[in-house]
C-alpha cells in the first residue's frame, strides 16, 4: 500500500552542489508531476511526465530536470542548487490527467534547505 | 499565468463552529478541486466539482462551484481538532485539463482551538 514514495524526507545541500530526488509509484500511474511549495505559497508545477520517455515543463522549470525512463519513476534533479531552491517538494501521480475522478497521488513530500 | 485567491489567508476556531472560506479565479475553470494538507504531508484530494452551480458534499464537508465559473466555496460544519490543516483550492492549468496540470491557491490555514 505504499502509493507515491519520495526519497529523501530531509536534505540539507551546499550552493552549487547536484542532487536528485527520487519518486517511485507502484499504481501503475501514467502521469507524473514535481511540484515546489514554498511557505504561504500554493504548490507550482515543475515538471510533468504523461508516460515513459514523455516529460514536459511546468510553470516553474528553471533551475531543474527530469527523465523519465520507467512508468514507476520520475527522478528530480537540481544542477547547481541556489538558496531560491529551499522549498518543499512533492512528486504526485495520477492514472490520467488527474481532474476527471482519478485524482492526484501526492508523496509525503522532500524537505531541502540550500545554504 | 492563472491565479488563484484564496480567503481567508488562515482562520483560527472553537471546535464545533462551522468554517468557510472561497477561491477566486482571474479567469474561467471548468473544475474546481478542494485539497487538505496535513502538517508533514502531501494535499489529499477532499471534493472535485465538475459543473457551474455544482453542490457536492463530503461527510461534513460541502463545496460549490460558482455560477460564473471564477470562483469556489469550502464550508466545513461542527469543526473537530483534525480538521486543522492547510486547505487549497486547485484547477486546471493555463491549457485547459489534458495532462491534469493543476493551479493551486496559496491555501487557507486552519486551526481548531479544542
Amino acid at each position: 500500500n505504499a502509493g507515491v514514495t519520495q526519497t529523501p524526507k530531509f536534505h540539507i545541500l551546499k550552493i552549487g552542489q547536484s542532487m536528485t530526488l527520487q519518486c517511485t509509484q507502484d499504481m501503475n500511474h501514467n502521469y507524473m508531476y514535481w511540484y515546489r511549495q514554498d511557505p504561504g505559497m500554493g504548490l507550482k508545477l515543475i515538471y510533468y511526465s504523461v508516460g515513459a520517455g514523455i516529460t514536459d515543463k511546468g510553470e516553474v522549470p528553471n533551475g531543474y530536470n527530469v527523465s523519465r525512463s520507467t512508468t514507476e519513476d520520475f527522478p528530480l534533479r537540481l544542477e547547481l542548487a541556489a538558496p531560491s531552491q529551499t522549498s518543499v517538494y512533492f512528486c504526485a501521480s495520477s492514472y490520467s490527467g488527474g481532474t476527471f475522478n482519478q485524482p492526484q497521488h501526492f508523496g509525503d513530500g522532500t524537505r531541502l534547505s540550500i545554504l | 499565468g492563472q491565479q488563484l485567491n484564496q480567503s481567508p489567508q488562515s482562520m483560527f476556531i472553537q471546535e464545533g463552529e462551522d468554517v468557510s472560506m472561497n477561491c477566486t479565479s482571474s479567469s474561467i475553470f471548468n473544475t474546481w478541486l478542494w485539497y487538505k494538507q496535513d502538517p508533514g504531508e502531501g494535499p489529499v484530494l477532499l471534493i472535485a466539482l465538475y459543473k457551474a452551480g455544482e453542490l457536492t458534499s463530503n461527510g461534513r464537508l460541502t463545496a460549490q462551484f460558482g455560477i460564473t465559473r471564477k470562483d469556489s466555496f469550502l464550508n466545513i460544519s461542527a469543526s473537530i481538532p483534525s480538521d486543522v490543516g492547510i486547505y487549497f483550492c486547485a484547477g486546471p492549468g493555463a491549457g485547459g485539463t489534458s495532462y491534469g496540470k493543476l493551479t493551486f491557491g496559496q491555501g487557507t490555514i486552519l486551526t481548531v482551538h479544542p
